[in-house]
């Protein structure tokens, strides 16, 4: 398996309340992403990151922000929480060097937001 | 038109039965596909990519039709292991492999 490791694997927290997630490999791979998963929906992007200090948008950023000062961590921020942020948070890394540059992804961050 | 489209089923089949799925996807520019596999609360796993000549592995096979713009998905001899949800991945190449999931269909093996 790949070396994806997520933090925490679970967190409950308040509304308005700030949240990081962590997404850590130990692939050296350049790419990284941030998705989130709700029911009736396909994993959507909310941010990716082709390097460091190297970010963009993906389809759902709207109040997440994110950083990376390093090639193996990638961070997830919600600013305020809000209970429409509740959701399974999945980070994917890709090495993106050419052919098909599969994603491999973490065990996944369940957020419930009250 | 969804980017990309799935049955989400459930599709429920009896143990060593065949079951195909197909995924539709709208973007003509797209380059690779794949499928994943995703047991419940678990994260997505790459089961295979799908090459242009088609391609197996073991009792799964994949097909790519870009003409008429869908992949398929074979499982033969199904395997009560085999219940899953099965994910629909298109890959349009850019700067930052971009991809698009489809909903995922919903597979039961039954006894």
């Amino acid at each position: 398996d790949a070396g994806i490791t997520q933090s925490p694997r679970h967190k409950v927290t308040e509304t308005g309340t700030p949240v990081t997630l962590r997404c850590h490999q130990t692939e050296n791979h350049r790419y990284m992403y941030w998705y989130r998963q709700d029911p009736g929906h396909g994993l959507r992007l909310i941010h990716y990151s082709y390097g460091v200090k190297d970010t963009d948008k993906g389809e759902v950023s709207d109040g997440y922000s994110v950083s990376r000062s390093k090639t193996e961590d990638f961070l997830l921020t919600l600013e305020s929480a809000t209970s429409s942020q509740t959701s399974v948070y999945f980070c994917a890394i890709s090495a993106g060097t050419g052919g098909y540059n599969e994603q491999f992804f973490g065990p996944g961050t369940r957020l419930t937001v009250l | 038109r969804k980017e990309v489209e799935q049955d989400p089923g459930p599709f429920n089949v009896p143990e060593g039965a065949t079951v195909a799925f197909n995924c539709t996807y709208s973007n003509s520019a797209s380059q690779s596909f794949f499928w994943y596999r995703q047991d419940c609360r678990k994260e997505p796993k790459l089961l295979m990519s799908v090459y242009s000549s088609g391609n197996e592995d073991g009792r799964f096979t994949a097909q790519l039709n870009r003409a008429s713009q869908y992949i398929s998905l074979l499982i033969r001899d199904s395997k009560l292991s085999d219940s899953a949800t099965y994910l629909c991945v298109v890959n349009i190449l850019g700067g930052y492999q971009k991809v698009t999931f489809g909903i995922g269909t919903k597979l039961q093996v039954i006894p």
